[in-house]
């Protein structure tokens, strides 16, 4: 079975500074990568999703970006972050059309 | 389009309590559906899965069952414990599609 590896875990970031938040699989090749946030006390709005390298696709208009530089690397990003961007971010991984996800990160953005 | 609809929260019961937590989809083809639960500061984890009509999906005492006729998924545990206090999700899946669609997801607690 795969493995989903994020971090960092938590993550405390001033209004207005870069961000990098890395997800990384492990027992699986060619997976479907996803990249979710969660507001506190909402569900989940699905921020990207990629099918392979360098095929991602955006589903909201924000100030976020992802890539994926390798096959089981998906990393979300962002230049200058904003107070409503504070969530929890989670990685997921499709084996098949079962998504497994990660542990997640917390972001405060102050 | 498709969509997951799952009975509001919070719910609140006792402990050795009957659960349902109420799931219905609208669907254009045939999904697969899921029921995933979330922990206090986690990810969340696959709790049950079904993949075609009348199928039943259970683990660690919950069941759910795919009901086409209905368009429903409900998820059922017959005595539920402090411990499976947590965010429940219901979630679909097309054949052909690539992407998850989610419900709302519903607060349990359960209180000793």
């Amino acid at each position: 079975s795969q493995t989903i590896h994020q971090w960092p875990a938590t993550l405390v970031q001033p209004v207005g500074s870069p961000l990098s938040l890395e997800c990384t699989v492990e027992g699986t090749s060619n997976p479907n990568l996803y990249w979710y946030r969660q507001a506190a006390g909402r569900g989940l709005q699905l921020l990207f999703y990629s099918i392979g390298i360098d095929q991602i696709s955006s589903e909201v208009p924000q100030n976020l970006s992802a890539s994926r530089p390798q096959d089981r690397q998906f990393i979300l990003s962002s230049k200058k972050l904003l107070l409503s961007d504070s969530g929890f971010y989670l990685c997921a991984s499709t084996d098949q059309e079962t998504q497994y996800f990660g542990p997640g990160t917390r972001l405060l953005v102050l | 389009g498709d969509s997951v609809t799952q009975m509001e929260g919070p719910v609140t019961l006792s402990e050795e309590a009957f659960l349902t937590i109420n799931c219905t989809y609208t669907a254009t083809g045939y999904p697969s559906l899921f029921w995933y639960v979330q922990y206090p500061g986690e990810g969340l984890q696959l709790l049950l899965k079904a993949t075609k009509a009348d199928d039943k999906g259970s683990n660690k005492g919950f069941e759910a069952t795919y009901r086409k006729e209905t368009t429903s998924f409900h998820l059922e545990k017959g005595s539920v414990q402090v411990s499976d206090s947590a965010v429940y999700f219901c979630a679909l899946i097309l054949a052909s599609g690539s992407r998850l669609t989610f419900g709302e997801g519903t607060q349990l607690t359960v209180n000793p």
